[in-house]
C-alpha cells in the first residue's frame, strides 16, 4: 500500500520554464516532508524540506508548497536549468513513532535546452 | 568529512550465496535504513534501525538479515533465500527532525 504516490512518472520542461512537480500522500500522521533528487547509479541527494506547520518553504530555484488538506504536496523548479534533469523522490515522515521515510515512486524530469 | 559509506559499489552473487553490504556513517545518527529501488520503481524499505541493537523490518525484508552492533554500521546481508536479489540497495541515516542522508549504493547483480 503506496502512503506516497508521485503519478507522473515524467515530466519534459523547456530550459528557464517552470517545473511543477506533485506529490500526493495518504497517511495524515505525516507531518515532515522532503524532496529528493537522484541521478542513475548514485544516491539521492536532499533538496528541500518542509514542516507541517508551514505551507512554503522556499530554497534558491526551489519552493515546496504543502496543501495537507488535500494531502498534496508540489515542488517548483523556476527557473528550470539542464542540469535539473535527474529523478525526483518526495517522501513523507512522521516526527514520532518510527520515523521512517516513505519513498514515492519518482518523477524523471527532463529539462530541454 | 562526514558522511554515508556504502561499499563495495558493484558486487556479483552467484546463486544460492549470501553476500552482505556494507554501511557506515559518522554523522552520529541514531537512524538508519536500508532501501531497495528497482527499475522503473521508488525506494522501498528493507530494514530499518532506530538505535543500537534494535532493528525493525521494513515492507521487503523477506530474503535479508541485518545487525546494529555499532552505531556507524549497519550491514545488510542478502540470503538465498531472497529470490529476485538484482537490484540497486541504497543506505541512509538521519538524525531526529533532519533529513536523511544517503550512501552513492551498491548495485548487486546475481551471476
Amino acid at each position: 500500500d503506496q502512503q506516497v504516490k508521485q503519478n507522473s512518472p515524467s515530466l519534459s520542461v523547456q530550459e528557464g520554464r517552470i517545473s511543477i512537480l506533485n506529490c500526493d500522500y495518504t497517511n495524515s500522521m505525516f507531518d515532515y516532508f522532503l524532496w529528493y533528487k537522484k541521478y542513475p547509479a548514485e544516491g539521492p541527494t536532499f533538496l528541500i524540506s518542509i514542516s507541517s506547520i508551514k505551507d512554503k518553504n522556499e530554497d534558491g530555484r526551489f519552493t515546496v508548497f504543502l496543501n495537507k488538506s488535500a494531502k498534496h504536496l508540489s515542488l517548483h523548479i523556476v527557473p528550470s536549468q539542464p542540469g535539473d534533469s535527474a529523478v525526483y523522490f518526495c517522501a513523507a515522515s512522521t516526527e514520532t513513532g518510527a520515523n521512517n521515510l516513505f519513498f514515492g515512486t519518482g518523477t524523471r524530469l527532463t529539462v530541454i535546452p | 568529512d562526514g558522511g554515508i559509506t556504502q561499499s563495495p559499489k558493484y558486487l556479483f552473487r552467484k546463486e544460492g550465496q549470501n553476500v552482505t553490504l556494507s554501511c557506515e556513517q559518522n554523522l552520529n545518527h541514531d537512524a538508519m535504513y536500508w532501501y531497495r529501488q528497482d527499475p522503473g520503481q521508488g525506494l522501498r524499505l528493507i530494514y530499518y534501525s532506530q538505535i543500537v541493537n534494535d532493528f525493525q523490518k521494513g515492507d521487503i525484508a523477506e530474503g535479508y538479515s541485518v545487525s546494529r552492533e555499532k552505531k556507524e554500521s549497519f550491514p545488510l546481508t542478502v540470503t538465498s533465500a531472497q529470490k529476485n536479489p538484482t537490484a540497486f540497495y541504497l543506505c541512509a541515516s538521519r538524525g531526529q527532525y533532519t533529513e536523511a542522508f544517503f550512501g552513492q549504493g551498491t548495485r548487486l547483480t546475481v551471476v
